[in-house]
């Protein structure tokens, strides 16, 4: 099993619609829980993080965590076309002085005007 | 603020040479983490610096090898260059226990070989 799953894309979506973009993670011990967006050529830029479980609110967007379940979510409300990007799920290990950040392939999203 | 700054932005190489890359933490920030991302492939953990000391290690053969300096800079060696190593590597760095562990990312260093 891979570390960090994340759906298969691409997703694509009405504009002003809720995109849901799930991950999926294999170690009960991880931590802290990131989304990143990342547009076509560039770097990833952080959204938002989560630590607890529930759920945590950011304008537009919001991050849903279950450790039970092991699975953490974005949702993104108001979906606009510059929100078209791939999205990356990461996820923080902490093992004594060490600490290990491991992402997940990514989903890519489209905005339809 | 400055943030992750990368150098250089582009390389091209030849097959069986060496490329250094350079990266320039976020003021405060002691933390470096390199990343590599190929076409097609997500970002895959190559190396964390803290302090002067390497932390972390990925999956990655020892001709790639970093260091980090005593201004928290870092710099990433990969000798004798295969086709594959071609991607984007992503430095990233993070303030010791800042929230959540959050690590933030300069805009990459293509490499290419040819």
């Amino acid at each position: 099993q891979k570390e960090v799953e994340q759906n298969s894309g691409p997703l694509s979506v009405p504009e002003g619609a809720i995109a849901s973009l799930n991950c999926t993670y294999s170690d009960r011990g991880s931590q802290s829980f990131f989304w990143y967006r990342q547009y076509s050529g560039k770097s990833p830029e952080l959204i938002m993080f989560i630590y607890s479980n529930g759920d945590k609110e950011d304008g537009r967007f919001t991050a849903q965590l279950n450790k039970a379940s092991q699975y953490v979510s974005l949702l993104i409300r108001d979906s606009q076309p510059s929100d078209s990007a791939t999205y990356l799920c990461a996820v923080n290990l902490y093992t004594g002085a060490n600490s290990k950040l491991t992402f997940g392939k990514g989903i890519t999203l489209s905005v339809r005007p | 603020e400055a943030g992750v700054t990368q150098s250089p932005t582009h390389l091209i190489k030849t097959r069986g040479q060496q490329a250094t890359l350079r990266c320039s933490p976020i003021s405060g920030h002691t933390s470096v983490y390199w990343y590599q991302q190929a076409l097609g492939l997500g970002l895959q953990f190559l190396l964390w610096y803290d302090e002067g000391e390497e932390r972390n290690r990925g999956n990655f053969p020892p001709r790639f090898s970093g260091r980090q300096f005593p201004n928290y800079s870092s710099e990433l060696n990969v000798n004798a260059l295969e086709l594959e190593d071609s991607a984007l590597y992503l430095c990233a760095s993070r303030r010791q226990y800042s929230p959540g562990n959050t690590i933030y990312f300069g805009e990459g260093s293509w490499l290419t070989v040819v």
